[in-house]
């Protein structure tokens, strides 16, 4: 299985600055038709997971543009320009160019 | 709007069959751009990816190596859902379940799970 691997774990962030998260994969996430199979979800408490990005740095729908993706292959990041404090939560990376899907472990994000 | 509504019971025994249904409004299970997936989250596990069912000009499912000897997840045109069996369930398997739907452009990529069911705590115990 591909490993997904997150820093940092846990983020505490003012009201207005930038927030930024990592996520490494144990493998290349290029696939053969040339698309990266990697995407971004964020879970708010008591809620399921919610898409935010796809393939790298594409926001979903509805998503505010002041989160933004990018890496390619092994390496990538998101990063939240100005955060709001709706944006608290839990910030998971995963993969699916090759199953089983996988997960990162998750970067709890809280406001200061 | 696509919702999935997921049903099914919280509590399971050990080693008796869990079982859980998806019911979909918004989009259909025979959909040639969707996959419809169970995954589920827990404290030792974290997000875990189960399997996935979906329609292109014929149905295929995929099943995370972890649980395929004892998983079946099911389509349901007639109602327009899908379902989740897990056999011989054991404490591991205690863990909110969520239904998602993978969602797929003209040519088959996957642009993530865009819409998930609210989630199911279940609970493996006597």
């Amino acid at each position: 299985d591909i490993v997904m691997t997150q820093t940092p774990l846990s983020l505490s962030v003012t009201p207005g600055q930038p927030a930024s998260i990592s996520c490494r994969s144990s493998q290349s996430l290029l696939n053969s038709d040339g698309r990266t199979y990697f995407y971004w979800y964020l879970q708010k408490p008591g809620q399921p997971p919610q898409l935010l990005i796809y393939e790298v740095s594409n926001r979903f729908s509805g998503v505010p543009d002041r989160f933004s993706g990018s890496g390619s292959g092994t390496a990538f990041t998101l990063k939240i320009s100005r955060v709001e404090a709706e944006d608290v939560g839990v910030y998971y990376c995963m993969q699916s160019v090759q199953l089983p899907y996988t997960f990162g472990q998750g970067t709890k994000l809280e406001i200061k | 709007q696509v919702q999935l509504q997921q049903s099914g019971p919280g509590l399971v025994k050990p080693s008796q069959t869990l079982s859980l249904t998806c019911a979909i409004s918004g989009d259909s299970v025979s959909s040639k751009t969707a996959a419809w997936n169970w995954i589920r989250q827990s404290p030792s596990r974290g997000l875990e990816w189960l399997g996935r069912t979906y329609y292109r000009s014929k149905w295929y499912t995929d099943y995370a190596v972890s649980v395929r000897s004892r998983i079946t997840i099911n389509p349901d045109t007639s109602k327009n859902q899908f379902s989740l069996q897990l056999n011989s369930v054991t404490p591991e398997d205690t863990a909110v379940y969520y239904c998602a739907r993978g969602s797929y452009d003209s040519s088959n990529y996957h642009q993530g799970d865009d819409y998930w069911g609210q989630g199911t705590l279940v609970t493996v115990s006597s």
